[in-house]
């Protein structure tokens, strides 16, 4: 079963202006990783955050990380038609040692142009 | 291209019918993973090897399920008497075990499999 809960599921906006999608967990974990998945296509890797940082950032993106409510959040700034695609944030666990990788259910981003 | 490969990219069964998907990870990579997906959906964990080494299945990968990683490059798996329910996309990912902390996973196209 799936750790992870994204929310929303489903978000809708216009070209330029900012996404949020948010991340919950239950374990806890090592680091937190998002994902972008185009519409039938593989995972493109976008940015991990580890388990002792609170804020990254990478080129458009930003992602923090609250480890005391077992939360994350994506920030896409001035969205593209070409960010519309489904996020998945993943966790690995600490106490896993696969190092497997706990998905959520995603979040659907739809960016109009 | 360096990245994970996977064949076939789709894949097209009747019932019943065995079928084996390919994955090559990057070469240096010495960890893959098996993740299947279906439709609205997040992956879910298969199976894990290190190098030639199957460390770890999960409880979805049933008896009718193997997968084998030979000389702990390239993986194939394959699914016996193939039911609808199995119809899914499945993704293979590898990543480097390292003396860092962190282990990033880079994930192949996938092989989307619909049994009829």
């Amino acid at each position: 079963s799936q750790q992870g809960e994204e929310d929303p599921q489903a978000l809708s906006i216009q070209e330029g202006e900012n996404a949020t999608m948010n991340c919950s967990y239950k374990t806890s974990i090592n680091n937190l990783q998002w994902y972008r998945q185009n519409s039938g296509r593989g995972l493109v890797h976008l940015i991990l955050i580890r388990s002792n940082e609170r804020e990254k950032h990478s080129g458009r993106l930003r992602v923090t990380l609250d480890t005391s409510k077992k939360s994350s959040s994506l920030l896409i700034t001035a969205s593209r038609a070409a960010d519309t695609a489904s996020y998945f944030c993943a966790t690995e666990n600490r106490m896993d040692s696969s190092y497997k990788l706990i998905f959520g259910s995603g979040t659907r981003l739809l960016v109009r142009p | 291209d360096t990245g994970v490969s996977q064949n076939p990219r789709h894949k097209i069964t009747k019932r019943g019918q065995n079928v084996t998907f390919r994955c090559d990870p990057i070469s240096e990579h010495n960890r893959l993973y098996w993740y299947r997906q279906t439709l609205g959906q997040g992956p879910e964990f298969l199976t894990y090897f290190q190098n030639e080494a199957q460390l770890e299945k999960s409880r979805l990968l049933s008896d009718r399920f193997s997968a084998e990683r030979p000389k702990g490059s390239f993986s194939t798996l394959e699914i016996q008497r193939t039911e609808q329910g199995d119809s899914a996309m499945y993704l293979c990912a590898s990543s480097l075990k390292g003396v860092s902390s962190y282990n990033e996973q880079f994930f192949g196209p996938g092989t989307r499999l619909t049994v009829l």
